[in-house]
C-alpha cells in the first residue's frame, strides 16, 4: 500500500496570507491526525478527524481548522498567517476499525511551511 | 490535559554501547505508549508500542519498560548502531471506548542520539 502523503512539500507565504494543506491517507485508514513540529515545541497534536468529524482538538488558536472529506482525505487550514507558524505540518492516519485498542499511527513525510 | 517530559534531550553513545532514554507523564488515565524514531528529513516512524497491561516488551535489540505506578516508561537500545543515530520521540495517549478510539498523542520533545563508529 502507498504511504501517508502530504502536498505540497514546501511552501512560502508571507504574513497575513493563509494556506491549505493536503493529506491522504494509507488506503482504509480512516482516521487522521495533524501535528507541528517545529524545534522549540516538538511535536504538538492539533486535531483529529475521523468519518468527517472533528474528535479531537489541542490547544491552537481558531485560525487553525481542518476537514475531512468523505474518502478520509483530509485538509488543514492556517488562516491570518504569523511568522510564528512556520513549522512542518506532519499528518498521520491510523486505520481505527474499532474497538479498544489505539492503532498505530503512520506519519506522512509533511509540508514544510516558511511564513515570511 | 497530558504533559510527558523526555530525558535525555541528548545522547551520544560509542557503537556497541547501550542507550536508555526515559520519559515520565502525568495523566494517569493514559494507557498507550509508542516510540518514534526520526531521521533527519524523515517522517516519525514507529520503532515499538506498548500498552498499559504489559511491563516491558522487546523487538530485537530495542525494548520498552512501562512503570505505571510511577508514571514512567523507558526505551533500550542494546548493541547501538550508528544507523541508529536518530532523534527519538516517546508519546502518551488514553486509550479510546469501544466502539472507536479517541485519542491524542501528546509527544516528549525528543531525545538526538547519536552513535559514534
Amino acid at each position: 500500500k502507498a504511504g501517508v502523503t502530504q502536498t505540497p512539500r514546501y511552501l512560502i507565504k508571507t504574513r497575513g496570507q493563509q494556506v491549505t494543506l493536503s493529506c491522504s491517507p494509507i488506503s482504509g485508514h480512516r482516521s487522521v491526525s495533524w501535528y507541528q513540529q517545529t524545534p522549540g515545541q516538538g511535536l504538538q497534536f492539533l486535531f483529529e478527524y475521523f468519518s468527517e468529524t472533528q474528535r479531537n482538538k489541542g490547544n491552537f488558536p481558531g485560525r487553525f481548522s481542518g476537514r475531512q472529506f468523505s474518502n478520509s482525505r483530509s485538509e488543514m487550514n492556517v488562516s491570518t498567517l504569523e511568522l510564528g507558524d512556520s513549522a512542518l505540518y506532519l499528518c498521520a492516519s491510523s486505520l481505527e476499525l474499532g474497538g479498544a485498542s489505539t492503532d498505530t499511527q503512520y506519519f506522512g513525510p509533511g509540508t514544510r511551511l516558511t511564513v515570511l | 490535559g497530558e504533559n510527558v517530559e523526555q530525558h535525555p534531550s541528548t545522547l551520544s553513545v560509542q557503537e556497541g554501547d547501550s542507550a536508555v532514554i526515559k520519559c515520565t507523564y502525568s495523566d494517569s488515565a493514559s494507557n498507550y505508549f509508542p516510540w518514534y524514531k526520526q531521521e533527519l528529513g524523515k517522517r516519525p516512524q514507529l520503532i515499538i508500542d506498548i500498552r498499559s497491561n504489559v511491563g516491558e516488551k522487546k523487538d530485537q535489540r530495542i525494548a520498552v519498560t512501562l512503570n505505571k505506578t510511577a508514571k514512567h516508561f523507558s526505551l533500550h537500545i542494546t548493541e547501538t548502531q550508528p544507523e541508529d543515530s536518530a532523534v527519538y520521540f516517546c508519546a502518551a495517549s488514553e486509550e479510546g471506548n469501544s466502539g472507536g478510539s479517541n485519542y491524542k498523542l501528546t509527544f516528549g520533545k525528543g531525545t538526538l542520539l547519536t552513535v559514534n563508529p
